[in-house]
């Protein structure tokens, strides 16, 4: 059974770049048909996609984020990274990491969140 | 438009049944899913595509399509359904992700 864990720093300074990794246990990132996905929820707010990778690499981000946000793949790793540059305390949120199914159009898979601090 | 929208919140009488929409242009073209998501946990996939449910989800959860409307219905709603329920689905080009702003739903 595939399970994702979010790990990286709780706390980042205004203006440094928030880093983020999600490993894939029990399954392989390299299946066919599944992207992999960064979601965040600011505290009381709702979902907000962040971007999502293909394991090929073929990335897709929110409009509204796309010039700050890269994502990777380390396939032989079985991990994702997010990476958030110039973050302020707009970026303070819950960070979660998920398996979009393309084919059924849903994800199916979340790891836990991680919460992240933009504090000086 | 690219949005999905929600009511903010809905409330339901313990027993009783509740529907759950999103509206959004994109819904004409793809299947929304429906997240639940309680205080501190992560969202949950309880319906998807056409009127789908993943393993272990029951089945007084249900989902249905109309037009650019997508519904999640509960069944017989109880206290354990209290929570905040997203819809999702793909934006008009079909490579962007949507989110509805979420519903919170309240058994009385």
């Amino acid at each position: 059974q595939v399970q994702l864990q979010e790990s990286g720093p709780g706390l980042v300074k205004p203006s440094q770049t928030l880093s983020l990794t999600c490993t894939v246990a029990g399954g392989s990132i390299s299946s066919a048909g599944y992207y992999w996905t960064w979601i965040r929820q600011h505290p009381g707010k709702g979902l907000e996609w962040i971007g999502h990778i293909y394991y090929t690499g073929s990335t897709y981000y929110n409009p509204s984020l796309k010039s700050l946000v890269s994502i990777s793949v380390e396939t032989s790793k079985t991990q994702f990274s997010l990476r958030l540059s110039s973050v302020t305390a707009a970026d303070t949120a819950v960070y979660y990491c998920a398996r979009k199914d393309w084919g059924i159009n849903a994800f199916d898979i979340w790891g836990q969140g991680t919460m992240v601090t933009v504090s000086s | 438009s690219s949005e999905l929208t929600q009511d903010p919140a809905v409330s339901v009488a313990l027993g009783q049944t509740v529907r759950i929409t999103c509206q959004g242009d994109s819904l004409r073209s793809y299947y929304a899913s429906w997240y639940q998501q309680k205080p501190g946990q992560a969202p949950v996939l309880v319906i998807y595509g056409k009127n789908n449910r993943p393993s272990g989800i029951p089945d007084r959860f249900s989902g249905s399509s109309s037009g650019n409307t997508a519904s999640l219905t509960i069944t017989g709603a109880q206290a354990e359904h209290e929570a905040d329920y997203y819809c999702h689905s793909r934006d008009i080009s079909g490579n962007h992700v949507l989110f509805g702003g979420g519903t919170k739903l309240t058994v009385l």
